[in-house]
């Protein structure tokens, strides 16, 4: 079945750094892609839609100059978290869907953000 | 008022119980229908699509009435291996673009 891959599974730096997630479709090509936050005891939450070659559509609230979306191929799309700050702490999760038809979101196994 | 409630629970219940989940949601133009399962610390995992007319996958059974904006989901015969976070997941389009709505989940514990 379709598989989505997210690295790194677990981050913990200090605040101030910049932090990069890829998010891959390993056996399909995804058109779009979606990143999304979940904070503890809460939902998930989409931050924004990341689409092959154009620019990503950000959810209000969701600062485009702090989370900077990169998908540049039809396997790939990169979320980064620029200078992070404890705040940013969270379970960053990615999900693609096949370019073909109307199919489901797959996930990725989310990365665990902690800013000290 | 959120676009998609549930009940957080958590539904406390013994072995081969019978548990009912429900969800309501607050867009009428939403399209489709989903309940994913997440465990602890990991990625939300599908685990069935809702219809109108009522599925059934095994032990689970997902129902959505559209005029109530109701969706449920009912698992019989609980295992310990359903011990997970239920979310209700909503499908809409928005100018082009399909989003998913999460619900916040509904905790179950399944006890020996």
């Amino acid at each position: 079945g379709a598989v989505v891959s997210q690295h790194p599974s677990w981050v913990i730096c200090k605040s101030g750094t910049s932090v990069k997630i890829e998010c891959r479709s390993l056996d399909f090509q995804a058109t779009t892609m979606f990143w999304y936050r979940q904070f503890p005891k809460q939902s998930l939450m989409l931050m924004a839609t990341s689409n092959e070659g154009s620019k990503a559509t950000y959810e209000q609230g969701v600062e485009k100059d702090k989370f900077l979306i990169n998908h540049a191929s039809l396997t790939l799309s990169t979320l980064t978290v620029t200078s992070a700050h404890p705040e940013d702490s969270s379970f960053y999760i990615c999900s693609a869907r096949e370019a073909v038809g109307n199919q489901p979101q797959h996930f990725g196994d989310g990365t665990r953000l902690s800013i000290l | 008022r959120k676009e998609v409630e549930q009940d957080p629970g958590p539904f406390n219940v013994p072995e081969g119980a019978t548990v009912a989940f429900n969800c309501t949601y607050s867009n009428s133009a939403s399209q489709s229908f989903f309940w994913y399962r997440q465990d602890c610390r990991k990625e939300p995992k599908l685990l069935m699509s809702v219809y109108s007319s009522g599925n059934e996958d095994g032990r689970f059974t997902a129902q959505l009435n559209r005029a109530s904006q109701y969706i449920s989901l009912l698992i019989r015969d609980s295992k310990l291996s359903d011990s997970a976070t239920y979310l209700c997941v909503v499908n809409q389009r928005n100018t082009g673009f399909q989003k998913l709505v999460f619900g916040t989940g509904t905790r179950l514990l399944v006890s020996p």
